[in-house]
């Protein structure tokens, strides 16, 4: 496909567990955001991958939350010891490296935490 | 703490009208605007951007900017209930964007 993949589509731990969320984001383009949106709410910025450039990581609430991108392709969101308020629908965007404001979104992961 | 600030509406318009959506940001070297339509249960998708002072065109969007204001509005002519989403403001910073929380618009047959 041609567009933002994520996956899973959705997913449901139990508070305490790990969880990892994937997103392969469009061909060819550089910079891969991640965003988390609770219900009803708007987009959180978490953190923003640019080429080989450190990420900036100004948006994670915690320490438990981490990401990495392997490659400069494949991302992979780790949040450890979840809790419930980490329940969310996480987007994931990429963009070209010269037009950040044009962001691909993939469908999102929904997770709940129980 | 630079932030981008939306009405979160409801805004309510009768299917034909005009609908007028408001942003205000803060970092007044802001340089690019963009707006995003986001349907219930989707992802968010670009719609307009602008980077110069003035009003932008494209069929029935327009979208405004007044950067001495630091102020960005997007205008919808003849309102379908289809538009009915939210809408996100967007400003560009560092290569980033920075995310209002969006007007709910509903547009009524």
């Amino acid at each position: 496909g041609a567009g933002v993949s994520q996956s899973p589509s959705n997913k449901v731990t139990e508070k305490g567990k790990d969880v990892e969320l994937r997103c392969d984001p469009i061909s060819g383009h550089t910079a891969l955001y991640w965003y988390r949106q609770s219900l009803g709410q708007g987009l959180e910025f978490l953190i923003y991958f640019q080429g080989n450039s450190a990420p900036d990581k100004s948006g994670l609430p915690s320490d438990r939350f981490s990401a990495e991108r392997t490659g400069g392709s494949v991302s992979t969101l780790t949040i450890q010891r979840t809790q419930q308020e980490d329940s969310a629908v996480y987007l994931c965007a990429s963009s070209l490296e010269f037009s950040p404001g044009t962001q691909y979104f993939g469908p999102g992961t929904r997770l709940t935490v129980l | 703490q630079k932030e981008v600030e939306q009405n979160s509406g409801p805004l309510s318009v009768p299917e034909g009208a005009i609908a007028s959506l408001n942003c205000t940001y803060s970092d007044r070297g802001s340089q690019s605007f963009f707006w995003y339509r986001q349907y219930s249960g989707k992802s968010p998708e670009l719609i307009m951007f602008i980077y110069s002072n003035g009003d932008k065109e494209d069929g029935r969007f327009t979208a405004q900017l007044n950067k001495a204001s630091q102020y960005v509005s997007l205008l919808i002519r003849d309102s379908q209930p289809s538009d009915s989403a939210t809408y996100l403001c967007a400003v560009g910073s560092q290569g980033n964007l920075i995310f209002g929380k969006g007007t709910k618009l509903s547009v009524k047959p």
